[in-house]
């Protein structure tokens, strides 16, 4: 199993420029989040999914939209990038099956830098 | 003020010592207690898991919730320089699968 993926790694963006944030695992998890991680501010949420066609708010959704239309993707859409949007994004999935609750699994982050 | 506070640090130990990390946080609601690990550049990894109130030992790493005090702990005995890394708490509301995020430590162990 690959777990969670995440791709690009890295990405500069100009201010206005859009992009999308791709986020997929193979473990059959039904819940799909995206958090942004920011020095002393933790990871906050930004959107998140407990299954394909659903999707609700975060902590942080402004600026940012998503879709689920698989189990495996979720990715995270930034619609006009804004230099406050530099961060590091990091996609996490978890079973919604059993007594599993908050054993999120990370995927690896991606980097995102908007000059 | 943040649903979960946590002192950032950072935190320098020897090797070979206790590493004490705590976590206050304010929603009584919270029934599910979490300690991640990331190390530098990576995605964090669950480390600890506890329900409610109460002690969690896993071989080096010890979890305490007191929740009278809306508290939680957690220690790492016989430090490693490997234990280096940041770590964060997390706590979600029973029937909640939303993580609250404290800022997180960084610690580092020197050998």
């Amino acid at each position: 199993n690959a777990g969670v993926t995440q791709t690009p790694k890295f990405q500069v963006l100009k201010t206005g420029q859009s992009m999308t944030l791709q986020c997929a695992q193979d473990m059959n998890h039904e819940y799909m989040s995206w958090y942004r991680q920011d020095p002393g501010m933790g990871l906050r949420l930004i959107h998140y999914s407990v299954g394909a066609g659903i999707t609700d708010q975060g902590e942080v959704p402004n600026g940012y939209n998503v879709s689920r239309s698989t189990t495996e993707d979720f990715p995270l859409r930034l619609l006009s990038a804004a230099p406050s949007q530099t961060s590091v994004y990091f996609c996490a999935s978890s079973s919604l099956r059993g007594r599993s609750e908050g054993e999120q699994f990370f995927g690896p982050g991606t980097r995102l830098t908007v000059l | 003020q943040k649903e979960v506070e946590q002192d950032p640090g950072p935190l320098s130990v020897p090797e070979g010592a206790i590493v004490s990390l705590n976590c206050t946080y304010s929603n009584s609601a919270f029934q599910y207690f979490m300690w991640y690990r990331q190390y530098s550049r990576k995605g964090p990894e669950l480390l600890m898991y506890t329900y409610s109130s109460g002690n969690k030992e896993d071989g080096r790493f010890t979890a305490q919730v007191d929740k009278s005090s809306k508290y939680i702990s957690l220690f790492i005995r016989d430090s490693q320089p490997s234990d280096s890394a940041t770590y964060l708490c997390a706590m979600s509301a029973r029937n909640d699968y939303k993580l609250s995020f404290g800022a997180g430590t960084t610690v580092t162990v020197r050998a």
